[in-house]
C-alpha cells in the first residue's frame, strides 16, 4: 500500500462544475504538497500546506493533520484545468523528500 | 528565463551506452533534487543535493551518479543505460528542504 493515497483516479467534469480530489496519507508529515501535471508535461507546484486551507485563484486546498486527509477543490472549472494532480508529503526531519501519489487525471469538457 | 532547465528534453539511446542529463536553476535556492517518473506516471525521488552535499540517495543502482559541481547545478550520469532507465528524469530546486519545489521540464530518456 503506497502512503499516499489519492481518489478518484480519474475524474471527468463539465465546464463550471465544483471538483474535489482527495489524498489520505499514513506517515507523520512536515507538509503537504499539491502539484499540476499538464498534458505536456511540465510540472507545477500549486501549494504546499501543514495545516487549514490555503486559497489562490480558483484553487482550494485544505488539510486536516489529525485525519492525515487534504483536499483540492476548483471552483468554476474549465477545460484548461485538465491535467494529473498530484499530492505529495514531505516528512521533515533531515530528510524531506517528498513521497507521491499516484495522480488524480482530471477532464474538464467544454 | 526559465527557471530550472534541463537538457536536453529528449534522449534517445541504445543499451549499455553512458549518458548525461544536466540540470541547471537560476533562482538562488540551496536544494536541488532529482526525479524519475515511470511509464505509469508514477513519482519518486532519485537524489537531493543541499549545498552540493549529497542528503538524499533513495536507494538507486549506483549505475546513476549526480554531481554537483555548484550549488546552482545538478547533473546526472548514468553508465550502463538499461531498458528499464526508460523514463521521464525531472531535476527540481527549492529555497530550503521541504520548502515548494520548482520542476524543470523533463527529460524523456528512451533506452532501445
Amino acid at each position: 500500500k503506497n502512503e499516499v493515497e489519492q481518489s478518484p483516479q480519474n475524474l471527468t467534469a463539465q465546464e463550471g462544475e465544483f471538483i474535489t480530489i482527495n489524498c489520505s496519507y499514513s506517515v507523520g508529515i512536515s507538509a503537504l504538497h499539491w502539484l499540476q501535471q499538464h498534458p505536456g508535461g511540465g510540472i507545477v507546484s500549486l501549494f504546499m500546506l501543514s495545516s487549514g486551507k490555503k486559497k489562490h485563484g480558483r484553487l482550494i486546498a485544505t488539510i486536516n493533520i489529525q485525519e492525515k486527509h487534504s483536499s483540492l477543490h476548483i471552483t468554476a472549472s474549465h477545460p484548461r484545468d485538465s491535467a494529473v494532480y498530484i499530492c505529495a508529503v514531505s516528512s521533515g526531519g533531515s530528510n524531506y523528500k517528498l513521497t507521491f501519489g499516484k495522480g488524480t487525471l482530471l477532464t474538464v469538457n467544454p | 528565463d526559465t527557471a530550472v532547465s534541463q537538457t536536453p528534453k529528449y534522449l534517445v539511446t541504445q543499451m549499455g551506452n553512458d549518458k548525461s542529463i544536466k540540470c541547471e536553476q537560476n533562482l538562488g535556492h540551496d536544494t536541488m533534487y532529482w526525479y524519475k517518473q515511470d511509464s505509469k506516471k508514477f513519482l519518486k525521488i532519485m537524489f537531493s543535493y543541499n549545498n552540493k552535499e549529497l542528503i538524499i540517495n533513495e536507494t538507486v543502482p549506483n549505475r546513476f551518479s549526480p554531481k554537483s559541481p555548484d550549488k546552482a547545478h545538478l547533473n546526472l550520469h548514468i553508465n550502463s543505460l538499461e531498458l528499464g532507465d526508460s523514463a521521464v528524469y525531472f531535476c527540481a530546486s527549492s529555497s530550503l528542504t521541504g520548502n515548494i519545489q520548482y520542476f524543470g521540464a523533463g527529460t524523456r530518456l528512451s533506452v532501445l
